[in-house]
């Protein structure tokens, strides 16, 4: 059964600190890796990972693949109150059927910024 | 507002009551997605539609029942529930076989 874990499960921090968030998996026929940040409703896609060793990044976030440990950080710099939120790490697994591919979700990291 | 669209976004029904959730794209993307969402639980896959397809149903208990009519719509329908299943449930589409980047804002259910 494929399974992804994350931690911690919450973390409070204050503006200005850099956070480091950690996604573990096992997975077969893994195929990418996904983070999403979800505010209130809906989960807003923020990297996808396939390579090992490729930072990516977009502003104060980057984040990196380890293919061979099985597992990825998101890193945060800086952060903001508006930073938090619930970070999701998910791993895409190829299945059965018309070429789709199956998402299998962490718990999910509750990041808190206070002021 | 995600260019994926769900009603209604919010849900109140009784066990014995007969509802269903409607999604719906017009990004022209080609699989469609239901998910539960628990408290402390990891979001689920539920039910898979590819080329209006359903592709895949993960052990989803019979009383949630899916359609898919064309490749814009996505229907989940409910009939007699538990209180167990009182969840968010969050539609998403895709281009495959480009990742899932987008989700709906999601229908938070209550079932009495």
């Amino acid at each position: 059964e494929d399974k992804v874990v994350q931690s911690p499960l919450s973390l409070v921090v204050h503006e200005g600190d850099t956070v480091t968030l950690n996604c573990s998996y096992e997975v077969t026929n893994f195929r990418s890796l996904l983070w999403y940040k979800q505010e209130k409703k809906a989960p807003t896609f923020l990297f996808m990972l396939t390579s090992s060793g490729i930072e990516k990044k977009s502003g104060r976030l980057s984040s990196i693949l380890d293919k061979k440990e099985l597992f990825s950080i998101l890193n945060i710099t800086a952060t903001q109150t508006g930073d938090s939120a619930v970070y999701l790490c998910a791993v895409e697994a190829s299945m059965t059927g018309a070429g789709s591919y199956q998402l299998t979700f962490g718990k999910g990291t509750k990041l808190s910024v206070i002021p | 507002e995600t260019g994926v669209t769900q009603t209604p976004r919010h849900l109140v029904m009784g066990m014995t009551n007969k509802k269903s959730l409607k999604c719906e794209q017009h990004l022209g993307h080609n699989a469609m997605y239901w998910y539960k969402q628990s408290a402390k639980k990891p979001l689920e896959l539920m039910f898979v539609y590819s080329l209006e397809e359903r592709v895949e149903n993960n052990s989803v208990p019979s009383r949630f029942s899916p359609e898919c009519p064309n490749s814009s719509h996505l229907f989940l329908h409910l009939h007699t529930l538990q209180p167990e299943d009182s969840a968010l449930y969050l539609c998403a589409s895709s281009q495959l076989p480009g990742p899932l980047k987008l989700f709906g804002p999601g229908t938070r259910l209550t079932v009495l």
